[in-house]
């Protein structure tokens, strides 16, 4: 049950595009399709912004976008925007009812 | 609107229990699997428990099996986390959230265990 592997930072202009990449292993992010990612502004709860790999929930812009390619998820925000900086957690389903979180990523906007 | 407010975090010695409640609205928990994760100081999410919609399946993580007991009171609307043995490295912010599929769609704000003498 070890962590995911996320950068522990990444930063960019508002406007421009950046994407967070999310390394699991054959036993979660490599055998599912149940990856998500979660927004978490500080002293707030976490947010659902990805599911699935790359379905958006209702309400969530579609600056927001994931893919998955072998044991690596990684999502994509274009056009940032100041509301955007935070820090991101992705998350894989690993069987048998168990899940697996990366250490997170704090998203600064220049 | 759903929501998810957790209670019962608080300052707890080492090889002490604590029970954390959480009490959700606006859906019926017993139709939704249910979870705990948790947030230690300045560090990333942990998944700690599940809970089946509508049955009694549970799960942990490791780390927990064996000290930490998920159950749910349908009638009361409320989850609630049973912690025993409770050890330094448990000392984080305990948040309850519900699963959709295989996500979390709604989250509670989060209550705070502190495990110290």
């Amino acid at each position: 049950q070890s962590a995911l592997t996320q950068p522990r930072s990444v930063s960019g202009s508002p406007g421009q595009s950046v994407t967070i990449s999310c390394t699991g292993t054959n036993t979660n992010v490599g055998d599912y399709k149940y990856v998500s990612w979660y927004q978490q502004h500080p002293g707030e709860a976490p947010k659902l912004m990805i599911y699935d790999v790359n379905k958006r929930p209702s309400g969530v812009p579609d600056r927001f976008s994931g893919s998955k390619s072998g044991n690596t998820a990684s999502l994509t925000i274009s056009g940032l925007q100041a509301e955007d900086e935070g820090d991101y957690y992705c998350c894989s389903y690993a069987g048998s009812n168990t899940w697996v979180f990366g250490g997170g990523t704090k998203l600064t906007v220049l | 609107e759903e929501q998810l407010v957790e209670s019962g975090g608080g300052l707890v010695q080492p090889g002490g229990s604590l029970k954390l409640s959480c009490a959700a609205s606006g859906f019926s928990l017993n139709s939704y699997s249910m979870n705990w994760v948790r947030q230690a100081p300045g560090k990333g999410l942990e998944w700690v428990s599940y809970i089946v919609g509508g049955g009694s399946a549970t799960n942990y993580v490791d780390s927990v099996k064996g000290r930490f007991t998920i159950s749910r009171d349908s009638a009361k609307n409320l989850l609630y986390l049973q912690m025993d043995s409770l050890r330094a490295e448990d000392t984080a912010v305990y948040h309850c959230a519900r699963g959709a599929g295989l996500r979390f769609d709604y989250w509670g704000q989060g209550t705070l265990v502190t495990v110290s003498s």
